[in-house]
């Protein structure tokens, strides 16, 4: 079973639309949780911090669920831009970042 | 700009032959580097992660002997593929810290 799972989609989505999609993690100890965008063949660009409360970041708004161990991504008024890959990421540390668990992604593509 | 510059972006090689990846830290000192590989629609896996001035800590899996780590200085951290095969061709990734990533390198191995 993998750490980490998320649709790969593609969610395709009109321009001007909401999508909202979750990944899960398997590791009830996860202490820190983010979303990455990675467009293709580049390196991963972190989003956002995920924080307990629900954190919002300008169209972007991500919540954690620990009871069910999963957590969320909403775009709101998508641009065209925002097509990327959304990976979900898990730390298992507390003091170090060498133990990021990656999901494989969710691809976005948001059409005009 | 970029706080973690890798290097090259991009490379082919024949089997047999190795190739050296560098990844240095621009506007601060790194102790510790981690190096990722990404297969195509796959998630990035940890290969190793990277002491200055010691051994690298390699994850379950992954040949030390094969993928040799130096990181020598607290701003350069290097990763060279051994005899590569064209099992090894992928997207090779090394960042500082949650938030700074190389822009990694494609290696493909013909």
């Amino acid at each position: 079973r993998k750490e980490v799972e998320q649709d790969p989609g593609p969610f395709n989505v009109p321009e001007g639309a909401t999508v909202a999609f979750n990944c899960t993690y398997s590791n009830s100890a996860s202490q820190s949780f983010f979303w990455y965008r990675q467009d293709c063949r580049k390196e991963p660009k972190l989003l956002m911090s995920v924080y307990s409360s629900g954190n919002e970041d300008g169209r972007f708004t991500a919540q954690l669920n620990r009871a069910s161990q999963y957590i969320s991504l909403l775009i709101r008024d998508s641009k065209l831009s925002d097509s990327a890959t959304y990976l979900c990421v898990v730390n298992l540390l507390t003091d170090s970042w060498g133990k990021l668990q990656f999901g494989a992604g969710t691809q976005v593509v948001v059409t005009p | 700009g970029a706080v973690v510059s890798q290097h090259p972006s991009w490379v082919i090689c024949k089997s047999g032959t190795s190739v050296k990846i560098e990844c240095r830290s621009l506007d601060f000192q790194a102790t510790t580097m981690f190096w990722y590989r990404q297969f195509p629609k796959q998630s990035l896996m940890l290969m190793a992660t990277s002491n200055e001035g010691s051994k690298a800590t390699y994850e379950q899996g992954v040949e030390k002997d094969k993928f040799l780590i130096n990181h020598a200085s607290l701003t350069l951290s290097t990763l060279t593929v051994t005899s590569a095969h064209p099992e090894d061709s992928s997207f090779y990734i090394c960042s500082a810290s949650e938030a700074f990533f190389g822009q990694g390198t494609r290696l493909t191995v013909v």
